[in-house]
């Protein structure tokens, strides 16, 4: 049962464009999102978060946007960098003292020079 | 400097042995999981201690069982390795156990079971 979906496996975009990684669930319990990047033989590393009371969170080149109501989220990275291709992880959870972490199972980008 | 520590990194052994990995984490975090990522790349928790107690135990059979003798190391111990046991294992660590806490990862245990 894959209550966090990342249904791309993979994005290749070219140096200096957008990157819009997307992310589905289907948990309406969801009230907090997180994207995890991963690069090859490291563990996955936190980028960026957003509550389910705002739509978009932005931080530098990275902003996360998020739609309720289809129960989507995304995130864009703008301009990309080579140094950005990895994998990227989609991760939500329920409110409440020690919820735990559900992952999607990644979306790998390549960003070209 | 490592935050968090995994040993060790590859970890190669036949059906039906018993291994542990170890993780240790120097950030001074009261909490600490263990998730699998399995053949088709989902990441999944298996465990979490808060202060040397256990928080969460998701549906993991009885052959793992997990370790904190201190709140700065949670090793894992597996009994009578299966095949579908190979993956990676990443251990992880936060202060505090909400979801709100960030997060901070191991570089991940290859398990290879033959």
């Amino acid at each position: 049962d894959q209550q966090v979906k990342q249904n791309s496996p993979s994005l290749s975009v070219q140096e200096g464009r957008i990157s819009i990684l997307n992310c589905d669930y289907t948990n309406s319990m969801f009230d907090y999102f997180l994207w995890y990047k991963k690069y090859p033989a490291e563990g996955p590393t936190f980028l960026i978060s957003i509550s389910s009371i705002k739509d978009k969170n932005e931080d530098g080149r990275f902003t996360v946007f998020l739609n309720k109501s289809a129960k989507h989220l995304s995130l864009h990275i703008v301009p990309s960098q080579p140094g950005d291709s990895a994998v990227y992880f989609c991760a939500a959870s329920e409110a409440g003292a020690n919820s735990k972490l559900t992952f999607g199972k990644g979306i790998t980008l390549s960003v070209r020079p | 400097d490592t935050a968090v520590s995994q040993t060790p990194k590859y970890l190669v052994t036949q059906m039906g042995n018993d291994k542990s990995i170890k993780c240790e984490q120097n950030l001074g975090h009261d909490t600490m999981y263990w998730y699998k990522q399995d053949s088709k790349k989902f990441l999944k928790i298996m465990f979490s201690y808060n202060n040397k107690e256990l928080i969460i135990n998701e549906t993991v059979p009885n052959r793992f069982s997990p370790k904190s003798p201190d709140k700065a190391h949670l090793n894992l111990h597996i009994n009578s390795l299966e095949l579908g046991d190979s993956a990676v294992y990443f251990c992880a660590s936060s202060q505090g156990g909400d979801s709100y806490n960030e997060q901070f990862f191991g570089p991940g245990t290859r398990l290879t079971v033959l």
